[in-house]
């Protein structure tokens, strides 16, 4: 079946310098891709929807300046948390909607830890 | 705009009981609803999904689930519970397949 993988599975970096967190759609293309992020034990909250070739739309109150997002293939989003600080230490789980004859649905990857210290 | 509710932040079932958990949606245009598995530290997986036609979706592991409009619901069941169910569970809504609004999530527990 379809998979998206997220890279790195869990990273930690010193607060002020950026990371970077890839996500991959597998076996199929991806147009369009979703970044969300969960708190532990908390519910999945959208950031931003991630398109192929163009600007991302960011949802409400999320910084697109610190949290940058680039589409540049079918198959590969990217999210940078830029100058990072300890309250953006979060799972960061990124998914992609398959087209029809792929399973039409959307997958989610094995998200990605973010710590910052 | 959408939303998600579900009823009971932690359910808690017997080795063998019926699993039942409580989505209700809100939606001003016709629905897609998901109902998605987390275990710890893990990504999430899908168990099923309603787009269109038959309102009552079976999903894997023994998962289903009935989309009932007239109550704006959408539960998930599974007759006999296992202790590998155990996990987070989230029913989300979206206008099509696009952005997903989660609910706040289900923690099952299942005890021997």
């Amino acid at each position: 079946g379809a998979v998206v993988s997220q890279h790195p599975s869990r990273v930690i970096c010193k607060s002020g310098t950026s990371v970077k967190i890839e996500c991959r759609s597998l076996d199929f293309q991806a147009t369009t891709m979703f970044w969300y992020r969960q708190f532990p034990k908390q519910s999945l909250m959208l950031m931003a929807t991630s398109n192929e070739g163009s600007k991302a739309t960011y949802e409400q109150g999320v910084e697109k300046d610190k949290f940058l997002i680039n589409h540049a293939s079918l198959t590969l989003s990217t999210l940078t948390v830029t100058s990072a600080h300890p309250e953006d230490s979060s799972f960061y789980i990124c998914s992609a909607r398959a087209p029809t004859g792929s399973g039409n649905t959307i997958y989610f990857g094995e998200g990605s830890w973010l710590t910052v210290v | 705009a959408q939303s998600v509710t579900q009823l009971g932040s932690h359910v808690s079932v017997s080795e063998g009981a019926l699993v039942l958990l409580r989505c209700n949606y809100s939606s001003s245009v016709p629905p897609y609803l998901f109902w998605y598995v987390q275990y710890p530290n893990q990504g999430l997986q899908l168990l099923l999904k309603y787009t269109t036609g038959a309102t009552l979706v079976k999903g894997i592991n023994g998962f289903e689930a009935e989309f009932k409009k007239s109550e704006t619901s959408f539960h998930l069941t599974k007759p006999s519970a296992h202790m590998s169910d155990a996990a987070e569970y989230f029913c989300a809504v979206s206008g099509g397949y696009n952005k997903l609004i989660f609910g706040a999530g289900t923690r099952l527990a299942v005890h021997p």
